[in-house]
C-alpha cells in the first residue's frame, strides 16, 4: 500500500490564480481531512468528509473548497490564491469508527505552497 | 472541541527517559488523548492514544490520571532520532473523528 500520497511537492502561485491539491489514499478509509500548517504552528482543519459525497467545514475553510466523488480521492481546490494561503498543506485518513473507538490518522507528506 | 496546552520546547540526552506533559482541562467524556510525532518537512505520525489509566506500545506510554484533565507521554531511552516535535491532542468523535492540533513541544536530543 502507498498509503495517502499528495501531489504536487511543491508550487508556487501567483496572487489571484487558482490551483487543485490532489488526494488519494488506497486503504479504502472513509474519512479524509485537509490541514494547513503555518511555519511554527500546529496542524489546523480545513475541510473533512466522512465519505463518497458529504463534506463538511473546519476550522479554517475560508477560500478552500473540497469534493469528493470517491472513497480514494479528495482533492483541495484554492480559487483565487492569497499570501495568507502560504503554507503546507497535509491530507490525511482514517478508516471507519464508532462511539468509544479510536482510528489513528494516517498523513500525507504535504504540499508546500507559495502565493506571491 | 478541547485545548490542549504543553511545553514549547524540551532538552534531553540520548538514553534518557522523557516525560512529556499536556493539560486538557475542559476535556469531554467521549474524548481520547492522541500523540502525534512530526519530522520536519514530514506529515504527522500517530504514536499512541487513551482513554484512562496507562496504555503501552512498542514505543511509548501514555499516563492518564483519573480526572483525565492532563496526560503525561513517557518516552523511554530516547536517541538522537526522537528529536522531532510532539503534539498532544484530544480526538473528539462526533459525527466525524477530528482532531485539533495544538502548537506542540520541541524535543531536542542530545548526544
Amino acid at each position: 500500500n502507498a498509503g495517502v500520497t499528495q501531489t504536487p511537492k511543491f508550487r508556487i502561485l501567483k496572487i489571484g490564480q487558482s490551483m487543485t491539491l490532489q488526494c488519494t489514499q488506497d486503504m479504502n478509509h472513509n474519512y479524509m481531512y485537509w490541514y494547513r500548517q503555518d511555519p511554527g504552528m500546529g496542524l489546523k482543519l480545513i475541510y473533512y468528509s466522512v465519505g463518497a459525497g458529504i463534506t463538511d467545514k473546519g476550522e479554517v475553510p475560508n477560500g478552500y473548497n473540497v469534493s469528493r466523488s470517491t472513497t480514494e480521492d479528495f482533492p483541495l481546490r484554492l480559487e483565487l490564491a492569497a499570501p495568507s494561503q502560504t503554507s503546507v498543506y497535509f491530507c490525511a485518513s482514517t478508516g471507519l469508527a464508532g462511539v468509544n473507538l479510536y482510528n489513528e490518522q494516517f498523513f500525507g507528506p504535504g504540499t508546500r505552497l507559495t502565493v506571491l | 472541541l478541547a485545548k490542549t496546552t504543553q511545553p514549547i520546547s524540551m532538552d534531553s540526552y540520548e538514553g534518557q527517559e522523557v516525560n512529556i506533559t499536556c493539560s486538557h482541562n475542559n476535556i469531554a467524556t467521549n474524548d481520547y488523548i492522541t500523540w502525534y510525532q512530526q519530522f520536519p518537512s514530514q506529515g504527522p505520525r500517530f504514536i499512541i492514544q487513551g482513554y484512562k489509566t496507562k496504555v503501552t506500545n512498542e514505543v511509548a506510554s501514555l499516563f492518564i490520571p483519573a480526572d483525565r484533565k492532563s496526560s503525561t507521554l513517557s518516552l523511554p531511552r530516547v536517541s538522537l532520532s526522537d528529536t522531532a516535535v510532539y503534539y498532544c491532542l484530544v480526538a473528539s468523535w462526533d459525527s466525524s473523528y477530528k482532531l485539533i492540533f495544538g502548537s506542540g513541544t520541541r524535543l531536542l536530543v542530545r548526544p
